[in-house]
């Protein structure tokens, strides 16, 4: 079974200065696919960034870039130059084979003008 | 491309009663599911249908929820009685059979349900 943790509920950044949200998983799967997931008010998720667990190699997305710790099953997300929109609930996902996608409890990030 | 459409947008019932929410996947994907996020939470699967048919539905409360596909195109879940707990918003999303550990899945705007 898959499990994914955010142990951040909450968390705040200045504008344009960068903020990290954290999240850790529990897998026995060897190929899995990782997946931050931004939901603003209109609640509709938004992908905003994967990673496939067999490339080492972090993602990076625009001002979006992970750092994938895969022996530690860290997965989390930085976000540089934050802006306004950036305000959103964020969610950590993974998913195996054609499995379901397990989501964390989420980080609601507060940007700050 | 169209999104994932979605309705109602909101709704609130009293317990006891019946609620159906229905979904409209973009045009050409054969998976389908439905996603219950209670406030405070993590969405959590409730269904996955793959065209007309269940994949998984481990996770759907079947005493009272219920969901359908017909022709493997729109669904409508369907809640019957509500309970206080019910009260979480609905998202439907939808993926393309092959893509969706490369790209997640496109979700709607979801139901927000209430119920008092």
């Amino acid at each position: 079974a898959q499990t994914v943790t955010q142990s951040q509920p909450e968390m705040s950044v200045q504008e344009a200065e960068t903020v990290t949200l954290s999240c850790t998983y529990d897998t026995s799967e060897s190929d899995y696919y990782l997946f931050w997931y931004k939901q603003p008010p209109s609640r509709q998720m938004i992908l905003v960034i994967r990673q496939e667990a067999y490339k080492q190699q972090n993602a990076t997305e625009n001002r979006f870039s992970v750092n994938f710790q895969k022996a530690a099953k860290s997965f989390s997300l930085k976000i540089s130059d934050s802006q306004l929109g950036d305000a959103a609930m964020y969610f950590c996902a993974s998913t195996y084979n054609n499995n379901d996608m397990r989501f964390g409890a989420g980080t609601r990030l507060t940007v700050k003008p | 491309e169209a999104g994932v459409a979605q309705s109602p947008r909101y709704k609130i019932i009293e317990k006891r009663q019946s609620v159906a929410f229905w979904c409209n996947p973009i045009s050409g994907h054969a998976t389908l599911y439905w996603y219950q996020q209670i406030l405070g939470q993590g969405p959590k699967l409730l269904i996955q249908f793959q065209n007309n048919g269940v994949v998984d539905d481990s996770q759907l409360p079947k005493d009272r929820f219920s969901a359908e596909r017909l022709k493997g195109v729109d669904s409508t879940l369907k809640i019957q009685p509500a309970k206080l707990e019910d009260s979480a918003v609905y998202l439907c999303a939808s993926s393309l059979n092959w893509d969706r550990r490369i790209y997640g899945y496109t979700f709607g705007s979801g139901t927000r349900l209430t119920v008092v």
